[in-house]
């Protein structure tokens, strides 16, 4: 079964407004996930790492005002797109690692339409 | 910094053959080497992987060998299926947990 659930799947948006997403570790906590954006038949980029309990790290060229992220407890992280813009629109994944070895496990995705 | 490159991006079997998905990778300390298969609208999901003291693992019809003196690493599917047909991440980890993946191999088997 799934371990890392993600919510909405889905949500389409007028350009401007906001958009939070959430990442949820299930029966496992996560002191570190992951946040993906996949555009149509790429792969998956790194936007930032979040830490619970301190800043997320961003990747170069992530603008950290308008990718917010928070992670505020060990099963939950928290993606907000402010003031989304059509450019934005893209499949957002998570990810957590689990396990010895922290494989990393990945929701199933967000997909961002902003209009 | 650490870059993986994969081939082909697009493959095309007829169903019973086999599939092999090659990648390599720069970073020399890279340790962890994940497959993902991905689904349309769906997110990835683990399907084998190889640690860098190993250097072939085997699941069932999947098989992924590692060379580390070329920095290669390929995933073998055997006796495809059309519910095989997906896109296909290779990826590669050196220490952390910073995954740096390809660029995928969308595999089409034919029925």
């Amino acid at each position: 079964g799934a371990v890392v659930s993600q919510h909405p799947s889905r949500v389409i948006c007028k350009s401007g407004t906001s958009v939070k997403i959430e990442c949820r570790s299930l029966d496992f906590q996560a002191t570190t996930m992951f946040w993906y954006r996949q555009f149509p038949k790429q792969s998956l980029m790194l936007m930032a790492t979040s830490n619970e309990g301190s800043k997320a790290t961003y990747e170069q060229g992530v603008e950290k005002d308008k990718f917010l992220i928070n992670h505020a407890s060990l099963t939950l992280s928290t993606l907000t797109v402010t003031s989304a813009h059509p450019e934005d629109s893209s499949f957002y994944i998570c990810s957590a690692p689990r396990g010895g070895y922290n494989e990393q496990f990945f929701g199933p995705g967000t997909r961002l339409t902003v209009l | 910094g650490e870059n993986v490159e994969q081939h082909p991006s697009t493959l095309s079997v007829q169903e019973g053959d086999s599939a092999v998905i090659k990648c390599t990778y720069s970073d020399s300390a890279s340790n962890y080497f994940p497959w993902y298969k991905q689904e349309l609208g769906k997110g990835p999901q683990l399907i084998i992987d190889i640690r860098s003291n190993v250097g072939e693992k085997k699941d069932q019809r999947i098989a992924v060998t590692l060379n580390k003196t070329a920095k290669h690493f390929s995933l073998h599917i055997t006796e495809t299926q059309p519910e095989d047909s997906a896109v296909y991440f290779c990826a590669a980890r050196s220490g952390g947990f910073k995954t740096i993946f390809g660029a995928g191999t969308r595999l089409f088997v034919k029925a």
